[in-house]
């Protein structure tokens, strides 16, 4: 069983819709979510982390978490073109690990 | 100024050889890690330094030999290259003590092996 499950999409939102990522994880005993962007040939850029349980916003992004469900989704609100990217989920692990997803892949068409 | 940095960007070589990826990163963080990303995009971590000692050592044929001659450098050797090996290899860091415990990532080396 995988660690950390995504849904390898695409996902496919048109322009100024809302983007709706998913992901879920095995281990009960994580404390920290993060999610990461990942455009085509580069390399992962931090873009929200969570620790409670609930939403947590910055800009037109929303981390959510619900530990009973081991459920992590981000919402992307007006969504862009240039959020066209492949979305990685990390949980932590041990020593400070994190074990990533596979990753969701967005495309904003205009 | 770049914060992690990777050298080569590229790596094309044949099967057998030896070749090694050299990081840096200048934000002062204690901990350096490398990941491996193969070509169905998932990344998954390698090995960790802490202060130039080696604190996370995930199942990685011995082929893969890390160093960290200081906490802001850590460089991945590896012996007898095979077909397999072929991947981006990223190298991060974090600080030690992180609120967010996010890692920085350089941007990467793409290792061909043929």
């Amino acid at each position: 069983q995988k660690e950390v499950e995504q849904n390898s999409g695409p996902l496919s939102v048109p322009e100024g819709a809302i983007a709706s990522l998913n992901c879920t994880y095995s281990d009960r005993g994580s404390q920290s979510f993060f999610w990461y962007r990942q455009y085509s040939g580069k390399s992962p850029e931090l873009i929200m982390f969570i620790y409670s349980n609930g939403d947590k916003e910055d800009g037109r992004f929303t981390a959510q978490l619900n530990k009973a469900s081991q459920y992590v989704s981000l919402l992307i609100r007006d969504s862009q073109p240039s959020d066209s990217a492949t979305y990685l989920c990390a949980v932590s692990g041990g020593y400070n690990k994190l074990i990533f997803g596979a990753g969701t892949r967005l495309a904003v068409h205009p | 100024d770049t914060a992690v940095s990777q050298t080569p960007k590229y790596l094309v070589t044949q099967m057998g050889n030896d070749k090694s990826i050299k990081c840096e990163q200048n934000l002062g963080h204690d901990t350096m890690y490398w990941y491996k990303q193969d070509s169905k995009k998932f990344l998954k971590i390698m090995f960790s330094y802490n202060n130039k000692e080696l604190i996370i050592n995930e199942t990685v044929p011995n082929r893969f030999s890390p160093k960290s001659p200081d906490k802001a450098h850590l460089n991945l050797h590896i012996n007898s290259l095979e077909l397999g090996d072929s991947a981006v290899y990223f190298c991060a860091s974090s600080p030690i003590k992180s609120t967010s415990g996010g890692k920085f990532f350089g941007p990467g080396t793409r290792l061909t092996v043929l």
